[in-house]
């Protein structure tokens, strides 16, 4: 029944070891989000992908990227992850211009870096 | 430009009180606002939304939630508080897109027995 899915749940990694996110989705959902979320704090967006077009937030790190092959699936790339990049990493999607009002969320990847 | 403030980063209530979370939204444009549940190392569940539709909203769990425009206000309510509330509850507000929202700090709720 799992809608969005998030692997792995838990990632570790070596401060300046690239590392990548899976998010995929089963809802044929159009828009595909990236929030950010540090310990104790709210969710912020990252930046999203409207079908193939890919909108970053003002503040995001260059460090971020991400990919986008199919409607289904998206990544999120950590191109050299610091210590500032500990956080939950949270994917949604929503189904914009559609009668889009909610967004799904997926269970969320902690990522430690170390 | 939005903008969500939840007064009160924890509440502590009695199992069988009343729950009250407060949410007040700054926003240019009719918005639409969100209650989310966040339970240790998950992601967000939807509790209810508000999409200019009845201005008194019923969510999953016993929650609910009234939109009120003239206090830029939209208040998370639950008559009676069990164990299994204890979570972290996020207020989010959007412009028609409800992927791209702006969240509250967050308002970690604790159930004493």
């Amino acid at each position: 029944d799992a809608m969005v899915i998030q692997n792995p749940r838990y990632q570790v990694t070596q401060f300046g070891k690239p590392v990548t996110l899976s998010c995929s989705q089963t809802l044929n959902h159009n828009v595909m989000y990236w929030y950010q979320q540090k310990s104790s704090q709210a969710p912020k967006l990252l930046f999203h992908y409207y079908d193939k077009d890919f909108n970053n937030e003002a503040d995001t790190p260059d460090n971020f990227q991400s990919r986008r092959p199919n409607t289904s699936f998206c990544f999120l790339d950590i191109r050299s992850p610091g210590l500032g990049d500990t956080a939950m990493y949270l994917c949604a999607t929503s189904s914009f211009g559609q009668g889009d009002t909610e967004a799904f969320f997926g269970q969320g990847t902690r990522l430690t870096v170390v | 430009a939005q903008s969500v403030t939840q007064l009160g980063s924890h509440v502590s209530v009695s199992e069988g009180a009343l729950v009250l979370l407060r949410c007040n939204y700054s926003s240019s444009v009719p918005p639409y606002l969100f209650w989310y549940v966040q339970y240790p190392n998950q992601g967000l569940q939807l509790l209810l939304k508000y999409t200019s539709a009845a201005t008194l909203v019923k969510g999953i769990n016993g929650f609910e939630a009234e939109f009120k425009k003239s206090e830029t206000s939209f208040h998370l309510t639950k008559p009676s508080a069990h164990m299994s509330d204890a979570a972290e509850y996020f207020c989010a507000v959007s412009h028609a897109n409800a992927g791209k929202s702006t969240f509250g700090d967050g308002t970690t709720l604790t159930v004493k027995p």
